[in-house]
């Protein structure tokens, strides 16, 4: 079946606009997650979501990421006012149903800020 | 907070050698421990994972037991191939904590040369 897709591949911008970037989950699964790999860094935690409860952001590094996910569908992470250490590939994953599933990733976005 | 340590790389090793990749954790809860693999272009996959204490995860000839004692999941493999060539990344999970976010090691490059 299909995986974790992500949308765009890569995103080349400037210094202080605005970015968003897409998760299509894998059909089912209840929770998605969104990390950050900087260059030589581990993978960082950013957001989870599972089902309807309120989501875990306590890994957004500032107000200037926010995410957001349509039921269990598609998940949308916006950076405002990008900087260039934002530079980094963003990886979303999925898992599901239930808890404690395996984490599923995505291909990630390579976002190179200008 | 929860992390983990894992061996800094780059680790470069003839076909048939004996691989071992440390990684050790702290957490505050009884996490469950991961190994993913990041093969060149591909995206971060599950290799192997434990549950619980004493637990032992395998796959495609890679081993790592829980070990609660010394709080490690060392990965192991007895005779590595050139296929074998990745980024290995040590991870936990802590239900206990209500998120099931991963928090990863910062990853440990292995080369593994004919």
């Amino acid at each position: 079946g299909a995986g974790v897709s992500q949308s765009p591949s890569n995103k080349v911008t400037e210094k202080g606009k605005d970015v968003e970037l897409r998760c299509d989950p894998i059909s089912g699964h209840t929770a998605l997650y969104w990390y950050r790999q900087r260059l030589g860094q581990g993978l960082e935690f950013l957001i989870y979501f599972q089902g309807n409860s309120a989501p875990d952001k306590s890994g957004l590094p500032s107000d200037r990421f926010s995410a957001e996910r349509t039921g269990e569908s598609v998940s949308t992470l916006t950076i405002q006012r990008t900087q260039q250490e934002d530079s980094a590939v963003y990886l979303c994953a999925s898992s599901g149903p239930g808890r404690g599933e395996t984490q599923y990733f995505g291909p990630g976005t390579r976002l190179l800020v200008l | 907070g929860d992390s983990v340590t894992q061996m800094e790389g780059p680790v470069t090793l003839s076909e048939e050698a004996f691989l071992t990749i440390n990684c050790t954790y702290t957490a505050t809860g009884y996490p469950s421990l991961f190994w993913y693999v990041q093969y060149p272009g591909e995206g971060l996959q599950l290799l192997l994972k434990a549950t619980k204490a004493d637990d032992k995860g395998s796959n495609k000839g890679f081993e790592a037991t829980y070990r609660k004692e010394t709080t490690s999941f060392h990965l192991e493999k007895g005779s590595v191939q050139v296929s074998d060539s990745a980024v290995y990344f040590c991870a936990l999970s802590d239900l206990a904590g209500g998120s099931e976010k991963l928090v990863f090691g910062k990853g440990t490059k292995l080369t593994v040369n004919p």
